[in-house]
């Protein structure tokens, strides 16, 4: 069964400091791995998606790796802000194979709040 | 360009009564989806419609029916609302399912309690 877990829960930070979330998938065959941000009473929007051939990927101040012989991505996010504070959701797709099938398994999300 | 709409934004029903969410993309969108989201569970499907004239159920359909109206809109309806259905739905959309590389894009959702 595909699945997919992040770490940690929830997180804490001062203003200014930066953090790390991970996630690890056990999706097949693996298409791609979306980052997702969700702000408290929104829709969740898409930060970044990393490919199977990509290791890093940075957008503004947030950064995503992936090894893919591991399983694993993360999203590290540097000199953070209030605004960041937010759910952060990680999206595996697998390979499309038509017959209706969606694809696509969500990770719970890690709950970060900024403190000032 | 207004993106995913959804209404109502909030809605309190009583057991055993009815409603339908409603929601529309202005995107052109072929794949329209439900979520429910409920704390400590992440967001699960409920239906999709993967085009126009198609659904399938996802992870937790239960308790839940969909229409495919035309492209632009996707209705879910309670038909008989249970405490358990209290939760936030979103409806998505994205561009076509065989991009897998397309990302979802969702509506701020609709906060519904059955009491």
């Amino acid at each position: 069964k595909n699945q997919v877990e992040q770490s940690p829960q929830s997180l804490i930070i001062l203003e200014g400091k930066n953090c790390t979330l991970q996630c690890n998938y056990t999706v097949s065959p693996f298409s791609n791995l979306r980052w997702y941000k969700q702000d408290t009473g929104r829709g969740p929007v898409s930060l970044t998606i990393m490919t199977f051939s990509e290791n890093t990927k940075s957008n503004g101040r947030y950064t995503a790796t992936l090894d893919a012989d591991t399983k694993q991505s993360s999203l590290h996010i540097t000199a953070s802000q209030l605004s960041d504070s937010a759910s952060y959701i990680c999206v595996v797709s697998a390979v499309y194979s038509g017959g209706g099938a969606d694809g696509l398994t969500f990770g719970k999300g890690t709950h970060l709040i900024i403190q000032p | 360009n207004a993106g995913v709409t959804q209404t109502p934004k909030f809605q309190v029903l009583k057991t055993g009564q009815s409603m339908t969410l409603q929601c529309a993309q202005d995107m052109n969108h072929n794949s329209m989806y439900w979520y429910r989201q409920d704390p400590g569970m992440g967001l699960r499907l409920i239906y999709y419609s993967a085009s126009e004239g198609t659904t399938d159920k996802g992870e937790v359909p239960n308790g839940y029916n969909v229409s495919r109206l035309n492209k632009r809109e996707f209705s879910l309806r309670l038909e008989s609302a249970a405490p358990s259905q209290t939760s936030v739905y979103f409806c998505a959309s994205r561009s076509r399912q065989g991009r897998d590389n397309s990302p979802l894009h969702f509506g701020n959702g609709t906060r519904l309690t059955v009491t």
